[in-house]
């Protein structure tokens, strides 16, 4: 059975710091990993999602990495902002669907 | 494109009430689930469907039933509601091995 870590469960930085969230994953015969952003009392927003024959994926700010040999995943985010106070969830994507983390709450202070 | 569309957003239901929370998507997507978010718990998997017609149970379906009668469509019905089914609900859909797209969510009470 597939189960999803993440580290840390809270996170607060202030502004301007790169930062680092992990994810890690039990099986990794994984079929793609997916990175979403939930701001309170909304739904989940996808961020990168990253095929299993990737290394890597980019978007913006943002860079997300798999290393299936070893179950992990990192999400990079630089310069950060207030706006980027969020919680930050990973999912895994296997033979059965997405399996989450229970995400990272991070704040971001000005 | 709306994406996914989940109604109601909101909803308080008596203990022993039943109702009907509904899903849609108009990417043309294959594959559908509905989850389940609890505070601090991440989101669980109730039920997905592969395809029209076909479904099945995730990690938590007990006190739930769903249809996929169009691709369209996926209706998660809850009969004799309890406390423990009061959360936040997510429908989601996906395409082969894509990225899933997630509604809105239906936040949902029973007392």
């Amino acid at each position: 059975k597939q189960e999803v870590t993440q580290i840390p469960a809270a996170l607060s930085v202030p502004e301007g710091e790169n930062l680092v969230l992990n994810c890690s994953f039990t099986d990794s015969a994984i079929y793609n990993l997916q990175w979403f952003r939930q701001d309170p009392g909304k739904g989940l927003t996808s961020l990168l999602l990253i095929q299993s024959s990737q290394r890597e994926q980019t978007s913006g700010r943002l860079n997300a990495s798999l290393d299936k040999s070893s179950g992990r995943s990192t999400l990079y985010i630089a310069a950060s902002q207030p706006g980027d106070s969020a919680t930050y969830l990973c999912a895994a994507r296997g033979n059965t669907p997405l399996v989450f983390g229970k995400g990272t709450r991070l704040s971001v202070i000005a | 494109n709306a994406g996914v569309t989940q109604t109601p957003k909101f909803r308080i239901l008596k203990i022993g009430q039943s109702m009907t929370l509904q899903c849609t998507q108009d990417m043309n997507h294959n594959y559908m689930y509905w989850y389940r978010q609890d505070p601090g718990m991440g989101l669980k998997l109730i039920y997905y469907s592969v395809g029209a017609g076909i479904t099945d149970k995730g990690e938590v379906p007990n006190g739930y039933n769903v249809s996929r009668s169009t691709t369209e469509d996926f209706p998660l019905r809850l009969e004799l509601a309890a406390p423990s089914q009061t959360s936040v609900y997510f429908c989601a859909s996906s395409y082969g091995t894509d990225g899933y797209t997630f509604g809105s969510g239906t936040r949902l009470t029973v007392v």
